[in-house]
């Protein structure tokens, strides 16, 4: 039983346009999701998080946002260049857990020159 | 300053043939944890330590997996006998308990059962 979805598998974009990716929990302990970014032959590698006691977090073009009633975070690139095409993973923990992060499968970003 | 490092970083045996992968772990993380990445599945944790010691076991798909941590900058993950369906690229990853959320993770071993 998948807690943590990412029911979208790819995502492609044009350059200089927005990339907004979608990530569905299940778990209502949740409170502490995090994105991680994934290149080819490499290990996954933080990108953004938030708490819930936020509803927005940014760094730099990267937004992060979280609606907690309905279980559901986004995160928003803007603009998207050709080098953030990547596999992204959302996950979430939560207090207490002892470090154990829940992963979604990813999605397969690709942003087009 | 070193990340986490696995070796080997490729792996091709053949079906029956016992597979160790290996990882050393962030100097001063103390917990330490083990993925598999599929296409169907996605990033499954299969295990985790704290202090070495194993808290959580039950992403272990079945008795051929097995993983130790000896001791703090050391951890194995054992499959045996392994099997096609075993393919996968595994990651282990390490963090300081309590001082965040964040996972680093290594390069990952690709490994191939024919």
């Amino acid at each position: 039983d998948q807690q943590v979805k990412q029911n979208s598998p790819s995502l492609s974009v044009q350059e200089g346009r927005i990339s907004i990716l979608n990530c569905d929990y299940t778990n209502s302990m949740f409170d502490y999701f995090l994105w991680y970014k994934k290149y080819p032959a490499e290990g996954p590698t933080f990108l953004i998080s938030i708490s819930s006691i936020k509803d927005k977090n940014e760094d730099g073009r990267f937004t992060v946002f979280l609606n907690k009633s309905a279980k559901h975070l986004s995160l928003h690139i803007v603009p998207s260049q050709p080098g953030d095409s990547a596999v992204y993973f959302c996950a979430a923990t939560y207090t207490g857990a002892n470090s154990k992060l829940t992963f979604g499968k990813g999605i397969t970003l690709s942003v087009r020159p | 300053d070193a990340g986490v490092i696995q070796s080997p970083r490729h792996e091709v045996t053949e079906m029956g043939q016992e597979v160790t992968l290996r990882c050393k772990p962030i100097s001063g993380h103390n917990s330490l944890f083990w993925y598999r990445q599929t296409m169907m599945r996605g990033l499954e944790l299969l295990i985790y330590f704290n202090n070495n010691v194993p808290i959580d076991d039950s992403g272990m798909p079945e008795d051929r997996f097995s993983a130790k941590m000896p001791n703090a900058s050391f951890s194995t993950l054992k499959i045996q006998p392994s099997e096609p369906r075993d393919s996968a690229v595994y990651f282990c990853a390490s963090t300081l308990a309590g001082g965040g959320w964040w996972q680093f993770f290594g390069p990952g071993t690709r490994l191939t059962v024919l």
